[in-house]
């Protein structure tokens, strides 16, 4: 069963402060693991992926295979980063995305 | 705009009446898939089109819901004789064949269905 489990539907912090948004995930074979984010009153939006092990707005997530895990992190967070996050995966080959139930990050000033 | 856009944004109806959404995909993308979304849940995918081939239709979509995309451009998702579990915000997406981004979803702005 394909299935995204994020355990902290909300979590706060102070500016500056170290963040890490977790997720796990259960899949049989090899995922693509992505973020996806939602600031207040836009559209949801893709902020990174595994695939590409690129930095965006300074948030990286590493894909540990052993843990099946896909955290994201970002050592000193911003007040802008104040959003829900969602993690997914996807088979190979663009196919349709599972979702986590999201998190809702606040970082306080 | 060249993003994805959804028609109407909201819409309000009673139990036992249709709807129809449209889609409008960004117009070089191939792909476009439907989700919806319940309050506190992240988006739960529904159908698939490649062009306008349907490809993929999860078990939430009742005999109610149809969905189509006839010249593979926009599409439609229907709801028949809705039910207030119908309720719910439902999101478009699309995607290219190929290309860097041909993995990454481009979402739309969702249309809200309220079932009173």
């Amino acid at each position: 069963a394909q299935r995204v489990t994020q355990p902290e539907k909300l979590l706060s912090v102070f500016k500056g402060a170290p963040v890490e948004l977790k997720c796990n995930y259960s899949y049989s074979g090899s995922p693509e693991l992505f973020w996806y984010v939602q600031y207040s009153r836009q559209r949801l939006q893709l902020l990174l992926r595994h695939i590409s092990r690129e930095s965006i707005k300074g948030f990286t997530a590493d894909l540990n295979k052993g843990e099946t895990s896909f955290h994201l992190k970002k050592p000193f967070a911003q007040e802008e980063d104040s959003a829900m996050y969602y993690c997914a995966l996807s088979g190979k080959g663009a196919q349709k995305l599972v979702f986590g139930q999201g998190t809702r990050l606040t970082i306080n000033p | 705009d060249t993003g994805v856009s959804q028609n109407p944004r909201h819409k309000i109806t009673k139990r036992g009446q249709n709807v129809t959404f449209r889609c409008d995909p960004i117009s070089e993308h191939n792909r476009l898939y439907w989700y919806r979304q319940t309050l506190g849940q992240g988006p739960e995918f529904l159908t698939y089109f490649q062009n306008e081939a349907q490809l993929e239709k999860s078990r939430l979509l009742s005999d109610r819901f149809s969905a189509e995309r006839p010249k593979g451009s926009f599409s439609t998702l229907e709801i028949q004789r809705t039910e207030q579990g119908d309720s719910a915000m439902y999101l478009c997406a699309s995607s290219p064949l190929g290309g860097v981004d041909y993995n990454e979803q481009f979402f739309g702005p969702g249309t809200r269905l309220t079932v009173l």
